[in-house]
Protein backbone atom coordinates (compact mmCIF):
# COMPACT_ATOMS: atom_id res chain seq x y z
CA UNK A 1 0.00 0.00 0.00
CA UNK A 2 1.13 3.84 -0.23
CA UNK A 3 3.09 5.05 2.56
CA UNK A 4 3.60 8.48 3.28
CA UNK A 5 4.65 10.94 0.33
CA UNK A 6 6.79 14.07 0.70
CA UNK A 7 7.34 16.78 -2.35
CA UNK A 8 9.76 17.92 -3.46
CA UNK A 9 12.61 15.58 -2.61
CA UNK A 10 15.23 18.17 -3.10
CA UNK A 11 14.84 21.60 -2.94
CA UNK A 12 17.32 24.03 -3.34
CA UNK A 13 16.86 28.06 -2.56
CA UNK A 14 18.49 31.24 -1.93
CA UNK A 15 18.47 32.77 1.47
CA UNK A 16 15.87 35.07 2.30
CA UNK A 17 13.04 33.08 0.32
CA UNK A 18 10.39 31.39 1.18
CA UNK A 19 10.03 27.50 1.01
CA UNK A 20 6.88 24.82 1.24
CA UNK A 21 7.18 21.47 1.45
CA UNK A 22 4.46 19.44 1.42
CA UNK A 23 3.71 15.52 3.20
CA UNK A 24 1.04 12.92 2.49
CA UNK A 25 0.10 10.94 4.88
CA UNK A 26 -0.94 7.58 5.11
CA UNK A 27 -4.75 6.90 4.53
CA UNK A 28 -6.68 6.76 7.86
CA UNK A 29 -3.43 7.94 10.11
CA UNK A 30 -5.01 11.24 12.07
CA UNK A 31 -1.45 12.36 13.37
CA UNK A 32 1.26 13.90 11.47
CA UNK A 33 4.24 15.00 12.55
CA UNK A 34 7.31 16.80 11.19
CA UNK A 35 10.72 16.66 12.43
CA UNK A 36 13.79 17.86 11.02
CA UNK A 37 17.06 16.56 10.64
CA UNK A 38 20.14 18.47 10.18
CA UNK A 39 23.20 16.44 8.49
CA UNK A 40 24.84 13.62 10.51
CA UNK A 41 21.93 14.45 13.62
CA UNK A 42 19.09 13.24 15.57
CA UNK A 43 15.03 13.79 14.59
CA UNK A 44 13.99 17.40 15.86
CA UNK A 45 10.34 17.41 16.45
CA UNK A 46 8.89 20.33 15.28
CA UNK A 47 5.15 20.22 15.54
CA UNK A 48 2.32 17.46 15.79
CA UNK A 49 -1.14 17.59 14.40
CA UNK A 50 -4.12 15.31 15.14
CA UNK A 51 -7.46 15.53 13.61
CA UNK A 52 -9.23 18.72 14.59
CA UNK A 53 -7.24 19.49 17.73
CA UNK A 54 -4.68 22.78 17.86
CA UNK A 55 -1.30 21.78 17.06
CA UNK A 56 1.56 21.08 19.46
CA UNK A 57 3.96 24.27 17.77
CA UNK A 58 5.99 23.73 20.53
CA UNK A 59 8.94 22.60 18.34
CA UNK A 60 8.71 25.17 15.54
CA UNK A 61 12.29 26.99 16.35
CA UNK A 62 10.92 30.69 14.96
CA UNK A 63 8.07 32.24 13.61
CA UNK A 64 9.40 31.92 10.40
CA UNK A 65 8.33 28.51 10.89
CA UNK A 66 4.62 27.50 10.37
CA UNK A 67 2.52 24.17 9.26
CA UNK A 68 -1.22 23.65 8.40
CA UNK A 69 -3.10 20.58 7.54
CA UNK A 70 -6.31 20.16 5.78
CA UNK A 71 -8.60 17.96 8.03
CA UNK A 72 -6.81 14.34 8.43
CA UNK A 73 -5.26 14.68 4.89
CA UNK A 74 -2.23 16.82 3.62
CA UNK A 75 0.24 19.17 5.30
CA UNK A 76 2.46 22.01 4.16
CA UNK A 77 5.28 22.95 6.24
CA UNK A 78 5.88 26.59 5.33
CA UNK A 79 9.56 28.50 6.04
CA UNK A 80 10.02 32.00 5.67
CA UNK A 81 13.00 34.13 4.67
CA UNK A 82 15.25 30.84 4.63
CA UNK A 83 18.40 31.38 6.59
CA UNK A 84 21.43 29.08 6.01
CA UNK A 85 20.97 27.17 9.24
CA UNK A 86 17.29 26.03 8.06
CA UNK A 87 19.07 23.41 5.56
CA UNK A 88 18.29 20.42 6.72
CA UNK A 89 15.86 17.11 5.91
CA UNK A 90 12.75 17.89 6.72
CA UNK A 91 10.92 14.85 7.52
CA UNK A 92 7.08 13.84 7.98
CA UNK A 93 5.47 10.58 9.81
CA UNK A 94 2.29 10.07 10.46
CA UNK A 95 0.26 7.28 12.62
CA UNK A 96 -3.28 5.65 13.68
CA UNK A 97 -5.13 7.54 16.44
CA UNK A 98 -3.34 7.84 19.65
CA UNK A 99 -4.99 5.97 22.18
CA UNK A 100 -4.85 3.00 19.72
CA UNK A 101 -2.07 -0.30 20.99
CA UNK A 102 -0.30 0.67 17.56
CA UNK A 103 1.96 3.55 18.15
CA UNK A 104 4.15 2.99 15.26
CA UNK A 105 5.31 6.53 13.33
CA UNK A 106 5.80 5.55 9.25
CA UNK A 107 8.39 8.16 8.29
CA UNK A 108 7.99 9.69 4.72
CA UNK A 109 11.34 10.02 2.61
CA UNK A 110 12.14 13.44 3.40
CA UNK A 111 12.51 16.56 1.98
CA UNK A 112 16.49 17.89 1.49
CA UNK A 113 16.41 21.76 1.97
CA UNK A 114 19.84 23.48 1.04
CA UNK A 115 19.45 27.21 1.76
CA UNK A 116 22.57 29.04 -0.15
CA UNK B 1 10.04 17.78 28.81
CA UNK B 2 11.35 14.37 27.56
CA UNK B 3 15.06 14.45 27.60
CA UNK B 4 16.76 10.98 25.90
CA UNK B 5 20.45 10.26 25.85
CA UNK B 6 21.82 7.55 23.38
CA UNK B 7 25.52 5.73 24.14
CA UNK B 8 27.77 5.26 22.07
CA UNK B 9 27.73 7.53 18.95
CA UNK B 10 29.43 5.43 16.85
CA UNK B 11 30.25 1.38 16.66
CA UNK B 12 31.93 -0.28 14.83
CA UNK B 13 31.94 -4.19 15.15
CA UNK B 14 32.66 -7.69 13.22
CA UNK B 15 30.56 -9.23 11.67
CA UNK B 16 29.08 -11.75 13.86
CA UNK B 17 29.66 -10.08 17.24
CA UNK B 18 26.92 -8.26 19.28
CA UNK B 19 26.22 -5.09 19.55
CA UNK B 20 24.58 -2.68 22.37
CA UNK B 21 23.34 0.32 22.03
CA UNK B 22 22.34 2.54 25.36
CA UNK B 23 19.97 5.19 26.03
CA UNK B 24 18.21 6.92 29.16
CA UNK B 25 15.18 9.11 29.26
CA UNK B 26 14.03 11.92 31.81
CA UNK B 27 10.38 11.66 32.09
CA UNK B 28 9.04 8.79 34.54
CA UNK B 29 5.55 8.95 32.61
CA UNK B 30 7.11 7.51 29.59
CA UNK B 31 5.97 4.55 28.52
CA UNK B 32 6.61 3.46 25.04
CA UNK B 33 9.98 3.03 23.74
CA UNK B 34 10.77 2.63 19.96
CA UNK B 35 14.21 2.16 18.12
CA UNK B 36 14.59 2.98 14.53
CA UNK B 37 17.05 1.93 12.17
CA UNK B 38 17.83 4.56 9.26
CA UNK B 39 19.97 3.59 6.11
CA UNK B 40 22.45 6.36 4.61
CA UNK B 41 19.89 8.76 2.45
CA UNK B 42 16.75 6.34 3.62
CA UNK B 43 13.68 6.90 6.11
CA UNK B 44 13.76 5.89 9.41
CA UNK B 45 12.07 2.86 10.22
CA UNK B 46 10.69 1.01 13.07
CA UNK B 47 12.70 -2.10 13.65
CA UNK B 48 11.31 -2.88 17.24
CA UNK B 49 9.70 -1.39 20.13
CA UNK B 50 9.08 -2.29 23.84
CA UNK B 51 5.91 -0.95 26.00
CA UNK B 52 7.13 0.01 30.22
CA UNK B 53 4.27 -3.18 30.97
CA UNK B 54 7.47 -5.75 29.76
CA UNK B 55 10.90 -5.67 30.84
CA UNK B 56 11.95 -7.45 27.54
CA UNK B 57 11.22 -7.92 23.93
CA UNK B 58 12.95 -10.31 21.25
CA UNK B 59 12.91 -10.24 17.73
CA UNK B 60 15.04 -12.99 15.70
CA UNK B 61 18.68 -11.28 16.28
CA UNK B 62 17.16 -8.09 17.83
CA UNK B 63 16.45 -7.44 20.91
CA UNK B 64 14.97 -4.58 23.62
CA UNK B 65 15.45 -4.50 27.42
CA UNK B 66 13.49 -2.03 29.50
CA UNK B 67 14.86 -1.08 33.40
CA UNK B 68 12.16 1.79 34.31
CA UNK B 69 13.69 1.79 37.89
CA UNK B 70 16.68 3.22 36.25
CA UNK B 71 15.39 4.84 33.39
CA UNK B 72 17.34 3.25 30.81
CA UNK B 73 16.95 0.64 27.68
CA UNK B 74 18.84 -0.90 25.36
CA UNK B 75 19.04 -2.43 22.04
CA UNK B 76 21.04 -5.28 21.63
CA UNK B 77 21.98 -6.91 17.65
CA UNK B 78 23.69 -10.60 18.01
CA UNK B 79 25.62 -12.18 14.92
CA UNK B 80 25.56 -8.87 13.24
CA UNK B 81 25.47 -8.55 9.40
CA UNK B 82 26.96 -5.82 7.41
CA UNK B 83 23.20 -5.19 6.25
CA UNK B 84 23.13 -4.22 10.40
CA UNK B 85 25.15 -1.12 9.12
CA UNK B 86 23.38 1.99 10.07
CA UNK B 87 22.04 4.76 11.79
CA UNK B 88 19.97 3.47 15.04
CA UNK B 89 17.75 5.68 17.23
CA UNK B 90 16.23 5.18 20.43
CA UNK B 91 13.07 7.60 21.35
CA UNK B 92 10.38 7.58 23.55
CA UNK B 93 6.90 8.77 24.42
CA UNK B 94 4.05 8.51 26.53
CA UNK B 95 1.45 6.23 24.81
CA UNK B 96 -2.11 6.93 24.76
CA UNK B 97 -1.48 11.09 24.30
CA UNK B 98 0.69 12.82 21.58
CA UNK B 99 2.96 10.30 21.42
CA UNK B 100 5.63 12.97 20.78
CA UNK B 101 8.98 10.75 19.93
CA UNK B 102 11.69 12.49 21.78
CA UNK B 103 14.49 11.17 20.13
CA UNK B 104 18.45 10.31 20.97
CA UNK B 105 21.05 11.45 18.62
CA UNK B 106 22.00 8.09 16.81
CA UNK B 107 24.35 5.63 17.02
CA UNK B 108 26.09 5.10 13.73
CA UNK B 109 26.79 1.35 13.68
CA UNK B 110 29.33 -0.04 11.46
CA UNK B 111 29.36 -4.12 11.08
CA UNK B 112 32.94 -4.64 9.59
CA UNK B 113 33.87 -8.02 7.33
Amino acid sequence: GAGVSQSPSNKVTEKGKDVELRCDPISGHTALYWYRQRLGQGLEFLIYFQGNSAPDKSGLPSDRFSAERTGESVSTLTIQRTQQEDSAVYLCASRFPPGLIYNEQFFGPGTRLTVL
Amino acid sequence: GENVEQHPSTLSVQEGDSAVIKCTYSDSASNYFPWYKQELGKRPQLIIDIRSNVGEKKDQRIAVTLNKTAKHFSLHITETQPEDSAVYFCAASVSGTASKLTFGTGTRLQVTL
